[in-house]
């Protein structure tokens, strides 16, 4: 079955440093994966996609890449700031817009 | 975009009771989903919900447990039937865009089984 595993489950990173967060995934090609950030009590938010035919695409200070040989996204948050602390959430389209999703990684920037 | 309203945004609900949640979305859609997510856990979909059409259920999930109805392109509802602790969880509905490249969500329903 499909498997998706982000690193570890909470980053802890001073404001003004770049966090760089993991999503792995197993027995699945994906046309694309998208990333979502949610903060407590909210639901998830759309940040990015990137399909398998692009190596890495950026918005503001988001930059995601796939590396569709290894299996793995990454995900930067470049000048990082308080207002970036949520959990970030990787997933991936599996069948006719139904989303897998990993277990997500909490995100806290210190000032 | 789409602008989901889900309620009620949480509840306290006894159990054996069941409690129906409603998703209301300011555009047409083909599909809603439901999603159900768990304390420290990610979303697990539940179902997928077609108007005029029973919905379609992932595996470990039943319509005895948790049925869905869709009686139009901007409205569904989502019981959770004979509840017991263990159903204690966030529970969100979410529509794609029309190049279903993109998820919207409701901001949740946190249910808590006492």
């Amino acid at each position: 079955s499909q498997k998706i595993e982000q690193n570890s489950e909470a980053l802890n990173i001073q404001e003004g440093k770049t966090a760089t967060l993991t999503c792995n995934y197993t027995n699945y090609s994906p046309a694309y994966l998208q990333w979502y950030r949610q903060d407590p009590g909210r639901g998830p938010v759309f940040l990015l996609l990137i399909r398998e035919n692009e190596k890495e695409k950026r918005k503001e200070r988001l930059k995601v890449t796939f590396d569709t040989t290894l299996k793995q996204s990454l995900f930067h948050i470049t000048a990082s700031q308080p207002a970036d602390s949520a959990t970030y959430l990787c997933a991936l389209d599996i069948q006719g817009g139904k989303l897998i999703f990993g277990q997500g990684t909490e995100l806290s920037v210190k000032p | 975009s789409a602008v989901i309203s889900q309620k009620p945004s949480r509840d306290i609900c006894q159990r054996g009771t069941s409690l129906t949640i409603q998703c209301q979305v300011d555009s047409q859609v083909t599909m809603m989903f439901w999603y159900r997510q768990q304390p420290g856990q990610s979303l697990t979909l539940i179902a997928t919900a077609n108007q005029g059409s029973e919905a379609t259920y992932e595996s470990g999930f039943v319509i005895d447990k948790f049925p869905i109805s869709r009686p139009n392109l901007t409205f569904s509802t989502l019981t959770v039937s004979n509840m017991s602790p263990e159903d204690s969880s966030i529970y969100l509905c979410s529509v794609e865009d029309r190049l279903a490249t993109e998820a919207f969500f409701g901001q949740g329903t946190r249910l808590t089984v006492v």
